[in-house]
């Protein structure tokens, strides 16, 4: 069973606070990407990587930073937390052929 | 700019109905069209479709791709309580790394 897991359910930060999100997958993929998820927005891609050390801006990569030093984690970096980034954040993964994969999301509040 | 709208955004109907959710796209050098059921968290995965004409099933849903006409629909017949939930369509172009566009969803609610 393919697991892509977040490492948090529910987070409530600061304006100004640097916040982590972190995101792993245990298949192998090569692809892996971060999302946000707003009322009648959609999911919007922020960043994605196709290999370690690889990275690619999305369509809103503004305000995020992404690092990806092993293959099987995807972080996702507020360097400053902004109350119009709160939102639901939500990490997948893909193989070269296959559909993408969705963690269980992180709610992030900033106050 | 890579564009899909689905409809409608909403809607509400009774247990036993079928419905159609739509998505149409425009996208450069197409190269698939995915849809999702998001429930309270991940959205799962439903079909992934590459060819116009075929439909693709799984148990009373199913799919169609129009390649010409540039959009998909979804059915859904003999809808129970459980088929609730946001419905996601996605084109991912020919740009490398599965880069998925999405729709703002269809949220479909049943009621019994």
């Amino acid at each position: 069973d393919v697991k892509v897991t977040q490492s948090s359910r529910y987070l409530v930060k600061r304006t100004g606070e640097k916040v982590f999100l972190e995101c792993v997958q245990d298949m192998d993929h090569e692809n892996m990407f971060w999302y946000r998820q707003d009322p009648g927005l959609g999911l919007r891609l922020i960043y994605f990587s196709y290999d370690v050390k690889m990275k690619e801006k999305g369509d809103i990569p503004e305000g995020y930073s992404v690092s990806r030093e092993k293959k099987e984690r995807f972080s996702l970096i507020l360097e400053s937390a902004s109350t119009n980034q709160t939102s639901m954040y939500l990490c997948a993964s893909g193989g070269l052929r296959d559909e993408q994969f969705f963690g269980p999301g992180t709610r992030l509040t900033v106050l | 700019e890579d564009k899909v709208v689905q409809s409608p955004l909403s809607l509400v109907v009774h247990e036993g109905d079928t419905v159609t959710l739509n998505c149409s796209y425009e996208v450069t050098n197409f190269r698939s069209l995915l849809w999702y059921k998001q429930e309270k968290k991940a959205p799962t995965f439903l079909f992934m479709l590459t060819s116009s004409g075929i439909e693709k099933k799984s148990g009373r849903l199913s799919s169609i791709l129009d390649k010409k006409e540039l959009f998909s629909i979804l059915n859904i017949t003999a809808t129970q309580t459980g088929d609730s939930a946001i419905y996601l369509c996605a084109v991912e172009g020919i740009q490398g790394a599965q880069k998925l566009v999405f729709g703002q969803g269809t949220r479909l609610t049943i009621n019994p």
